[in-house]
């Protein structure tokens, strides 16, 4: 079974400073679909940004984006000019591309400090 | 506007007693799915529906029920033989035709086992 690993529980950053999320996974599947969402403190999951394990080119959504190595199974989330709106638990998610669930990491909880 | 709705918002339950929680959607997707959220475990998957009268079970499917009748509406039952019921339940529905769709996902409920 997929596995999916969010090694960093905290993590804090300064308003308008550059922070990287990391998330490993394990599979032995090619085609697969990996995701951050973000889960303020209201508890709505809202999705960050997806990647195709397909696609080299990394995936890039205004401030965030996330460099995707697929031969050492990262997926890590950079969060540029980072805003007190940020602040939230942000979950790492894969998706087979054979199967309909979806595997979460444990999540990590990022601080923004003014 | 189209979303998804989860009632009640907070729920609680007498040890023993079987709970029924809600969840409905209008955006016509065919994929819906219930997860569990505990502190420090992210999400797990308890059951999920691909089509109307069709559903199969997640990893943590033992003391729970689903039925899926209408496209639109997938509650989840926690039955007493849950032993740890106690949790933030969410939600989600997705396109089930790519699996690169996201998955959207409700407000949660919180239920609580008194």
């Amino acid at each position: 079974a997929q596995t999916v690993t969010q090694s960093q529980p905290e993590m804090s950053v300064q308003e308008a400073e550059t922070v990287t999320l990391s998330c490993t996974y394990d599979t032995s599947e090619s085609d697969y679909y990996l995701f951050w969402y973000k889960q303020p403190p209201s508890r709505q999951m809202i999705l960050v940004i997806r990647q195709e394990a397909y696609k080299q080119q990394n995936a890039t959504e205004n401030r965030f984006s996330v460099n995707f190595q697929k031969a050492a199974k990262s997926f890590s989330l950079k969060i540029s000019d980072s805003q007190l709106g940020d602040a939230a638990m942000y979950f790492c998610a894969y998706r087979s591309a054979l199967l309909s669930d979806m595997r979460f990491g444990a999540g990590t909880r990022l601080t923004v400090k003014p | 506007d189209g979303g998804i709705t989860q009632s009640p918002k907070y729920l609680f339950r007498k040890e023993g007693q079987n709970v029924t929680l809600s969840c409905e959607q209008n955006l016509n997707h065919d994929a819906m799915y219930w997860y569990r959220q505990d502190p420090g475990q992210g999400l797990r998957l308890i059951y999920y529906s691909q089509i109307v009268n069709d559903f199969q079970k997640g990893d943590i499917a033992e003391g729970y029920s689903v039925s899926r009748e209408k496209k639109e509406s997938f509650p989840l039952t926690v039955t007493s033989a849950q032993k740890n019921p106690t949790a933030f339940y969410l939600c989600a529905s997705s396109i089930e035709q790519a699996h690169d769709n996201e998955q959207f996902f409700g407000p949660g409920t919180r239920l609580t086992v008194l």
